[in-house]
């Protein structure tokens, strides 16, 4: 079975240093790889995919992701943060043999420091 | 704003009650998945609907049940309600079984006293 693991609850870092938010993998076959992220009270917000092609993929407001076949892992970073990007982050894993079944992390508290 | 919608907003209710929550996909998608988030559990897939059929499921509870209509919007309907049912419970769709992405709704704060 799928499973997706972020290590860490929350991750705290200064405004304007660079930010990871750790994700770590375990599928079967080729897997396809997500970010998500969640404001308070709000649903929650597509940011950047891995399928296939370059390790590293561009998102949304500056992010991206580091796809490591070796390491299994997906980190999220950014190079520089904005107290706006505090919020919650979920990493997710999606079956490539199913019908989209996706498998989402127990997800990382982003906190920007100004 | 995602595109999808979720009524209602808010729901309190009391143990032993039955409710039904309902979403509406963004124009055009075809697959809709309920998820369930909590504290203690995290975010939870429950089902996936694909026009009209089930395609998916994952740790939904026998009390609750979902169905997509021929309009393709979705109801999840939660039964026999517990104290422990209270959660967000958020809808979310894509264009079809192929695509990746998911474009979530706002949710539905369920709570049960």
């Amino acid at each position: 079975a799928q499973s997706v693991a972020q290590p860490e609850d929350q991750v705290n870092v200064a405004e304007g240093n660079p930010l990871t938010v750790k994700c770590t993998y375990s599928v079967s076959g080729n897997p396809y790889l997500f970010w998500y992220v969640q404001y308070p009270n709000r649903g929650l917000q597509f940011l950047l995919k891995y399928i296939t092609g370059d390790n590293l993929v561009k998102g949304s407001y500056g992010f991206e992701a580091e796809f490591n076949k070796s390491q299994t892992s997906f980190h999220l970073k950014k190079p520089s943060a904005l107290v706006s990007d505090s919020a919650l982050y979920f990493c997710a894993v999606r079956d490539p043999g199913g019908y989209q079944k996706v498998t989402f992390g127990t997800g990382t508290k982003l906190q920007v420091i100004p | 704003d995602s595109g999808v919608t979720q009524t209602p907003k808010h729901l309190i209710t009391a143990t032993g009650q039955r409710v039904t929550l309902r979403c509406s996909p963004r124009s055009g998608d075809l697959s809709v998945y309920w998820y369930q988030q909590s504290l203690d559990q995290g975010l939870q897939f429950l089902i996936q609907y694909y026009n009209g059929e089930e395609r998916a499921k994952g740790n939904i509870l026998e009390r609750f049940s979902a169905q997509q209509f021929p309009d393709l919007h979705s109801e999840l309907n939660l039964s026999s309600l517990e104290l422990g049912d209270s959660a967000l419970y958020f809808c979310a769709s894509s264009p079809g079984q192929g695509d990746y992405e998911q474009y979530f709704g706002p949710g539905t704060r369920l709570t049960v006293t």
